[in-house]
């Protein structure tokens, strides 16, 4: 398994960018995918997640309104699409598989493996 | 919302020594907790889950327990590559998930 994040960088307050999470060596399609973000400050902080079919999306309060996560099975690549950055925002944005999906469930699993993870900085 | 609190924030210990970390939830989670290691320049890694269960790869000198909402890592004899920081994990509103602060093991 193999999860590559892309994307970060450095972008002004109010700002947008997406990130994209490549991902192989396994069946994509069939497992749910989160984005966990860190900072020395406030530590790791799960932001989103979504299912494998992507019928069902998840969001922590701090981005509800302003981030959408997605996918495109066909091509094994997860997204995080950031708008009205804030200087909080700043992180290490990571990609980590999130649990086995079935035709009707999505089962719980421990976040395993992470991405190495793509640094996004939010700042004028 | 679950809050999980990990002590020390620090340990300094020698290579061989016993290594404990505790994990605190603030209020019952079962035995739904996992830990993770990172080190630095590195993304976390899934060490132990379901508390007392080894991830595939992780050595016997790791071991991980519970007692109602208390949480222990210990870490039998520490070896070089085990200085690192680890985190806790709880997942009771999955699929969202709650980490603890880290304690970082440091060589003294």
């Amino acid at each position: 398994v193999q999860l590559l994040e892309s994307g970060g960088g450095l972008v002004r307050p109010g700002g947008s960018l997406r990130l994209s999470c490549a991902a192989s060596g396994f069946t994509f399609s069939t497992y749910g995918m989160s984005w966990v973000r860190q900072t020395p400050e406030k530590g790791l902080e799960w932001v989103s997640a979504i299912s494998g079919s992507a019928d069902t999306t998840y969001y922590a309060d701090s981005v509800k309104g302003r981030f959408t996560i997605s996918r495109d099975n066909s091509n094994n690549i997860l997204y995080l699409h950031m708008n009205s950055l804030r200087a909080e925002d700043t992180a290490i944005y990571y990609c980590v598989q999130s649990g086995y999906c079935s035709p009707t469930t999505w089962y719980p699993a421990w976040f395993d493996p992470w991405g190495q993870g793509t640094l996004v900085t939010v700042s004028s | 919302e679950v809050v999980l609190t990990q002590s020390p924030a620090t340990l300094s210990l020698s290579p061989g020594e016993r290594a404990t970390l505790s994990c605190r939830a603030s209020q019952s989670i079962t035995f739904y907790l996992a830990w993770y290691q990172q080190k630095p320049g590195q993304a976390p890694r899934l060490l132990m889950y379901d508390a007392s269960n080894r991830a595939p790869g992780i050595p016997a000198r790791f071991s991980g327990s519970w007692s109602g909402t208390d949480f222990t890592l210990t870490i039998s004899s520490l070896e070089p590559e085990d200085f690192a920081v680890y985190y806790c994990q709880e997942r009771s509103n999955w699929p969202r998930g709650t980490f603890g602060g880290g304690t970082k093991v440091e060589i003294k």
